[in-house]
């Protein structure tokens, strides 16, 4: 099967910067999504990194290491509105998206 | 954008009935439709893999009896839950995926169903 870990819970200040890790190990790698998914909803779209090196995209960047099987998403500036589970889900050899727990992220006025 | 739809987002049955949920792609085609379930606070499982034309293929431990899918046409799938009880609540969502664009998978809103 597939191992995808990221951290639970997550709480951070407005305004402040959060970094979200995701560690995988995947039969196989054909990228990695990072999706946002607000309690009751389905998840949104935030980033895919299939090279190494880091991606960005306004206030959240991504970041991917094929080698060391890790990934970062970086949410900067926080928003309230930002309070949501944050998904890592990777890619493997069937093209079947794997899930990670996802991280709970809590920001504080 | 790519947009797909769920009907209904909620609905509430009695248990032993059976439930049929609608995943439909809005503005383009989608060879592969995938179902997911998730409870509170856990992550998206998914639960089988529907293609256009075909059956579908379902994940270890999905009772495919119980949880019956078809994808009739390149935009249209349905997941009937039969005889659906009290654990079989659950978010269930929907995604698709265009054949041109291998990798992405665009998510329908959910359906929250709960059986009393």
């Amino acid at each position: 099967g597939q191992n995808i870990d990221q951290p639970t819970e997550m709480t951070a200040t407005e305004g402040a910067i959060v970094q979200i890790n995701c560690t995988y190990q995947t039969s196989g790698f054909n990228g990695l999504f990072w999706y946002q998914q607000h309690a009751g909803e389905a998840p949104t779209f935030l980033s895919y990194n299939v090279l190494d090196g880091l991606e960005e995209k306004g206030r959240f960047s991504s970041f991917l290491s094929r080698s060391k099987g890790y990934s970062y998403l970086l949410l900067k500036e926080l928003q309230m509105k930002d309070s949501a589970s944050y998904l890592c889900a990777v890619i493997p050899n069937d093209y079947k998206l794997s899930f990670g727990a996802g991280t709970t992220v809590t920001v504080r006025a | 954008g790519a947009v797909v739809s769920q009907h209904p987002s909620w609905v509430i049955c009695k248990s032993g009935t059976s439930v049929k949920i609608e995943c439909r792609s809005l503005d383009f085609q989608a060879t592969t439709m995938f179902w997911y379930r998730q409870f509170p606070k856990q992550s998206l499982m998914l639960m089988a893999t529907s293609n256009e034309g075909s059956k579908a293929t379902y994940e270890q431990g999905v009772e495919k009896d119980k949880f019956l899918i078809n994808h009739a046409s390149l935009t249209l799938s349905t997941l009937t839950v039969t005889s659906a009880h009290p654990e079989d609540s659950s978010f269930y969502i929907c995604s698709a995926r265009e054949d041109r664009d291998y990798y992405e998978q665009y998510f329908g809103p959910g359906t929250r169903l709960t059986v009393t």
